[in-house]
């Protein structure tokens, strides 16, 4: 049974840098998938932050790019997430994921979010 | 950025009623459209993946349809446990993108 579980600081100071740890059991990351974060501000939609293949392929939200950092320790089965400069806008519930690709007929469909991790509140606030 | 529309925002409905949640993305997506349902406190669950494909588990109640840029997610017979709220996603070219939501309560 796959499972992720979020760790890390759940109060960060104004303008200080935001570090999420996900760890993963039940899977070997090692063996494939992309692995990823979202957020989500209380009352409002998901937003995807960044996603990684090991770490040889990242892509990131162009919104946030300037300030994520997303990394994948295999040995460790685990990967993060670094946000620097945090502000009140990115106090949300911060979920770790997993990005499988699918293959129903012919067409490969990537960036499906199968497995979820709880999600960790995290606020901005002095 | 692909912006994702779901209309109604809320819907009130009554056991076994058939609902229908409606996703609109700002540009054509073909078929990489994907569904999650989340209740209060929970993180989001893989119903429907490709527009119209199962996630594994997911009640045969659930169905989805669309390409382009309209897409419907269909409960055909609304149950207790379905009550939560429903997103919509693009996995069509990142950044991708959520709808902001369907909240199905109680009528």
């Amino acid at each position: 049974q796959v499972q992720l579980q979020e760790s890390g600081s759940g109060l960060v100071k104004p303008s200080e840098t935001l570090s999420l740890t996900c760890t993963v059991s039940g899977y070997s990351i090692s063996s494939g998938y992309y692995w990823g974060w979202i957020r989500q501000p209380p009352g409002k939609g998901p937003e995807w932050i960044a996603s990684a293949f090991y770490s040889e392929t990242t892509y990131y939200n162009p919104s946030l790019k300037s300030r994520v950092t997303i990394s994948v320790v295999a040995s460790k089965n685990q990967f993060s997430l670094k946000l620097s400069s945090v502000t009140a806008a990115d106090t949300a519930v911060y979920y770790c994921v997993r990005g499988i690709e699918v293959v129903p007929a012919v067409t490969v469909y990537k960036d499906v979010f199968d497995m979820w991790g709880q999600g960790t509140m995290v606020i901005v606030s002095s | 950025d692909i912006q994702m529309t779901q209309s109604p925002s809320s819907l009130s409905a009554s056991v076994g009623d058939r609902v229908t949640i409606t996703c609109r993305a700002s540009q054509s997506i073909g078929t990489y459209l994907n569904w999650y349902q989340q209740k209060p406190g929970k993180a989001p669950k893989l119903l429907i993946y490709a527009a119209s494909d199962f996630y594994t588990g997911v009640p045969s109640r659930f169905s989805g349809s669309g390409s382009g840029t309209d897409f419907t997610l269909t409960i055909s017979s609304l149950q207790p446990e379905d009550f939560a709220t429903y997103y919509c996603q693009q996995s069509y070219s990142p950044p991708l993108t959520f709808g902001g939501g369907t909240k199905v309560d109680i009528k």
